[in-house]
C-alpha cells in the first residue's frame, strides 16, 4: 500500500521567514509527486515533479524531488500572511490515475 | 469554464438518512474522484471513475455507492448515513494519464454533518 508522510504536521512563523515543507513517500512504481495549497476550500495545484533534482519555481515557491531518498521539500520564502494554508503533498503510481496524499502541513504566517 | 462544481455545498442528515452528492466538471475529463476530509487525515479516496459507465473503489470505500452515467457528471451516494460519515467531500477531474500532467482539479467540497 503506497504511502506519503508530511512534516511538520504544523508550524507557525512570521512574516518574511523562509520555511520548508517536507514529504517523503513509498509509492509503488513512482511516477510523479504533486503539491497543493488548500486554504479553507479546494485544495490548489501548485507542482508536478517527476525527476530527480530538477527544482520548480513559482514566485516565492519552489520545490525538489530526491527519488533516491523517496522525498520531497517545498521551500516558501519571504512568507506572508497570505501563504497561510494547508500544504498536500501526493503521490502518484506509474500505472492508473490515483494520487495517495499526506496528512498535509498547516501553515501559519503570523505579521 | 466552471470547471468542477458539487452540489450541495452544505448538507445535515440524521442517522439513517440517504442522500446524493453531485459533482460536475465541463473540462472533458475522463477521470473523476470522490475524497473525503477529515481534520489532521488529508484526502482519502473514496470511488473514482476512469470513464463513463465505470466505477472502482478507492481506500475507503465502505458505506458510499457511486454512479457515471455521464462523462461530466460524478455521483457519491450514502444509503443510510451514520456520525461517521461526518466530513469535507470533494470532487475531482482529471486528464487521462497519458497526456502528460498528474494534476486533479478539485470542486469547492460540500459539508455534511450527520446527527
Amino acid at each position: 500500500e503506497d504511502k506519503v508522510v508530511q512534516s511538520p504536521l504544523s508550524l507557525v512563523v512570521h512574516e518574511g521567514d523562509t520555511v520548508t515543507l517536507n514529504c517523503s513517500y513509498e509509492v509503488t512504481n513512482f511516477r510523479s509527486l504533486l503539491w497543493y495549497k488548500q486554504e479553507k476550500k479546494a485544495p490548489t495545484f501548485l507542482f508536478m515533479l517527476t525527476s530527480s533534482g530538477i527544482e520548480k519555481k513559482s514566485g516565492r515557491l519552489s520545490s525538489i524531488l530526491d527519488k533516491k531518498e523517496l522525498f520531497s521539500i517545498l521551500n516558501i520564502t519571504a512568507t506572508q500572511t497570505g501563504d497561510s494554508a494547508v500544504y498536500l503533498c501526493a503521490g502518484k503510481e506509474t500505472s492508473g490515475s490515483r494520487l495517495t496524499f499526506g496528512e498535509g502541513t498547516q501553515l501559519t504566517v503570523n505579521p | 469554464n466552471a470547471g468542477v462544481t458539487q452540489t450541495p455545498k452544505f448538507r445535515v442528515l440524521k442517522t439513517g438518512q440517504s442522500m446524493t452528492l453531485l459533482c460536475a466538471q465541463d473540462m472533458n475529463h475522463e477521470y473523476m474522484y470522490w475524497y473525503r476530509q477529515d481534520p489532521g487525515m488529508g484526502l482519502r479516496l473514496i470511488h473514482y471513475s476512469v470513464g463513463e459507465g465505470t466505477t472502482a473503489k478507492g481506500e475507503v470505500p465502505d458505506g458510499y455507492n457511486v454512479s457515471r452515467l455521464k462523462k461530466q457528471n460524478f455521483l457519491l451516494g450514502l444509503e443510510s448515513a451514520a456520525p461517521s460519515q461526518t466530513s469535507v467531500y470533494f470532487c475531482a477531474s482529471s486528464y487521462d494519464t497519458g497526456k502528460g500532467s498528474d494534476e486533479q482539479f478539485f470542486g469547492p467540497g460540500t459539508r455534511l454533518t450527520v446527527l
